[in-house]
Formats: structure tokens, sequence, C-alpha cells
């Protein structure tokens, strides 16, 4: 079935550790995009790549990086300059030039 | 001010009844989503319009360009439409999307 998996659902961390976060779309899409969502809030963008090899920052790129070395996928790391990790992170991917994303499953981050 | 507003933020319905809930956005827009949350977290794509009126089953998304305004109506609730809605504005380019902060729905028996 074609779709997109992120992993794991859930993931708890040490304060100061890096994490990285999966996200596998085997939808042959082009663009694949990082949000977080917060209680009260609205999903905010924290990167985004619209083909291999290139990756642009979103409105909270702050703390993350990112790298797409493989169209199929997206990995996002949360490192330890990220001042307030925890949250739910969703990965999305469209066809590049269209307007309809396709989203994850999410994956709801906690740091102790 | 969020450049996507939607309202209202809570909503509780009985079966059967007839809802909506409204989205207005401040920017030029390419395309309006609807997109549904269940409480997993999964996000679904519901809608996506850019004028007029979409139906699917129970659920009808409208929109008027002039106004910046769009509804999502659902006709028949039903406890399964328990869910948090949510509108996006498509905004410029590469797909980048805007996000309102959702309307949590919970529809009892």
């Amino acid at each position: 079935d074609g779709g997109i998996t992120q992993s794991p659902k859930y993931l708890f961390r040490k304060e100061g550790q890096n994490v990285t976060l999966s996200c596998e779309q085997n939808l042959n899409h082009d663009a694949m995009y990082w949000y977080r969502q917060d209680p009260g809030q609205g999903l905010r963008l924290i990167y985004y790549s619209q083909i291999v090899n290139d990756f642009q920052k979103g409105d909270i790129a702050e703390g993350y990086s990112v790298s797409r070395e493989k169209k199929e996928s997206f990995p996002l790391t949360v490192t330890s300059a990220q001042k307030n990790p925890t949250a739910f992170y969703l990965c999305a991917s469209s066809l590049a030039g269209h307007n309809e994303q396709f989203f994850g499953p999410g994956t709801r981050l906690t740091v102790l | 001010k969020n450049e996507v507003e939607q309202s209202p933020q809570n909503l509780t319905a009985q079966e059967g009844e007839f809802i909506t809930i409204n989205c207005s956005y401040s920017v030029g827009i390419s395309a309006l989503h609807w997109l549904q949350q269940h409480p997993g977290g999964g996000i679904v794509s519901l809608f996506m319009l850019s004028s007029g009126k979409k139906k699917h089953g129970r659920l009808i998304a409208t929109i008027n360009i002039q106004e910046k305004h769009s509804s999502l109506h659902i006709t028949a609730s039903h406890p399964r439409d328990s869910a948090v809605y949510i509108c996006a504005a498509s905004t410029g380019t590469a797909s980048k999307l805007t996000f309102g902060t959702g309307t949590r729905l919970q529809v009892t028996l």
C-alpha cells in the first residue's frame, strides 16, 4: 500500500540529547514537509524539501536539522538547541506543484 | 492575528444535528483545505477547493473567495464524526500550507 510512515509513534528522550524522527513515503512524491503541532496552535512548518539534496527552512527551523538524500526519505533531527522539543511531529508529502499534501501518522516526542 | 482563523474552537452536538465549522483567511490563497485529525493524531484530507462547493457523502465544503471565507458542513452528524477539523490555506509557492488552530468536534448519542 502507498503511504507515509513515521516511526516511532512515541519517543522519549532525555534533555540535551539529539533525536532523529523518521519519515518515509512510497508515493513517489517530490516534496516533503515537517510540521510541529502544539496544543491550541495550528501546525507550524519546520522544514520542507521540494527535491532530493535540497531543503528550505520553514517558520520554526531553529533547533532542527534535516536531510534529503533519497526521494522517499526525509528524516528530522531535533537537536539539543531546540528549547521546547516536546510536541507532536507530522511529516507530509506532495507531488511537485500540487497543493494537496498527504500526512503521516505522526510521532509524539517527549523530552524528560 | 493568525492568517487563518477558525470558529468555533470547540463544538458539541447531538447525533443527527447539522454542523457548521467556519474558516476565515486574510491572505491570498491558491486553494483552501479541510483536514480531519482523529484522536490518534493522524490527519486525512477531506477537501481541497478553490471555488464554489464540494460534497462527499455527508460532508459539504464551500468557499467564498470575495469574502475570504469557507465553511465545512456535516449533515446528520454521527459520533464517528468526532475529531478535530482543521482548515488550511495554500499560499505562495512550494505548496506551503498555513493552518488554522482547529475545531474540536464531539458528537454524542
